[in-house]
């Protein structure tokens, strides 16, 4: 079942600016995970942050998770063009792969 | 990283046909493999949970009928969407996890399936 929700579902911004978005989820998780989906394409893996994280880093993305408010964020900094995709946040409950996903946010980078 | 193989990526077909969509881990052992179904501007839905050798575990409200699940080997899953009806257009993605897979899931690259 759905359990992941992202907020805002749509974000329009300059290149060079910084980008966030929200997730929230309903249960208690093992790990929550961001991933990117270009238009019509498979799903790009982004981060994994384990329920006992609460800040992670990889290149220009930072990613921070709230256990007690069960909420996640995925910040990107000094965006691209080409960061323009879907992103959306999953959580697994059971550290089983089995993932619920968010409804995703459609950032859209303008040059 | 490993590599997950799903095929084809795009497929056309007239209603009432059937369609089989493959995911194959190509350098790993999947023991488990999991197919979302994704509707235009949607997120991803999982349907069906497949582990090798056993039957599929499917989501509340998924037809097993209509969605036949196989999981014969540890690196080929196998969707087939039975009597395709213009409503089960949609893009479909699998993933696997794994031995060799260091505890993460990794995705197909996803199949467009248009019924006409």
């Amino acid at each position: 079942s759905q359990q992941g929700e992202e907020d805002p579902q749509a974000l329009s911004i300059q290149e060079g600016e910084n980008a966030t978005m929200n997730c929230s989820y309903k249960t208690s998780i093992n790990n929550l995970q961001w991933y990117r989906q270009n238009s019509g394409r498979g799903l790009v893996h982004l981060i994994l942050i384990r329920s006992n994280e609460r800040e992670k880093h990889s290149g220009r993305l930072r990613v921070t998770l709230d256990t007690s408010k069960k909420s996640s964020s995925l910040l990107i900094t000094a965006s691209r063009a080409a960061d323009t995709a879907s992103y959306f946040c999953a959580t697994d409950s059971r550290g089983n792969n089995r993932l619920a996903f968010g409804k995703g946010n459609q950032v859209v980078v303008i040059p | 990283g490993a590599v997950v193989s799903q095929h084809p990526s795009r497929v056309i077909c007239k209603s009432g046909t059937s369609v089989k969509i493959e995911c194959r881990s190509l350098d790993f052992q999947a023991t488990t493999m999991f197919w979302y179904r994704q509707f235009p501007k949607q997120s991803l839905m999982l349907m069906a949970t497949s582990n090798e050798g056993s039957k599929a575990t499917y989501e509340q409200g998924v037809e097993k009928d209509k969605f036949l699940i196989n999981h014969a080997s540890l690196t080929l899953s196998t969707l087939t969407v039975t009597s395709a009806h213009p409503e089960d257009s949609s893009f479909y993605i699998c993933s696997a996890a794994g031995q060799g897979a260091r505890g993460s899931v990794f995705f197909g690259s996803g199949t467009q399936l248009s019924v006409l």
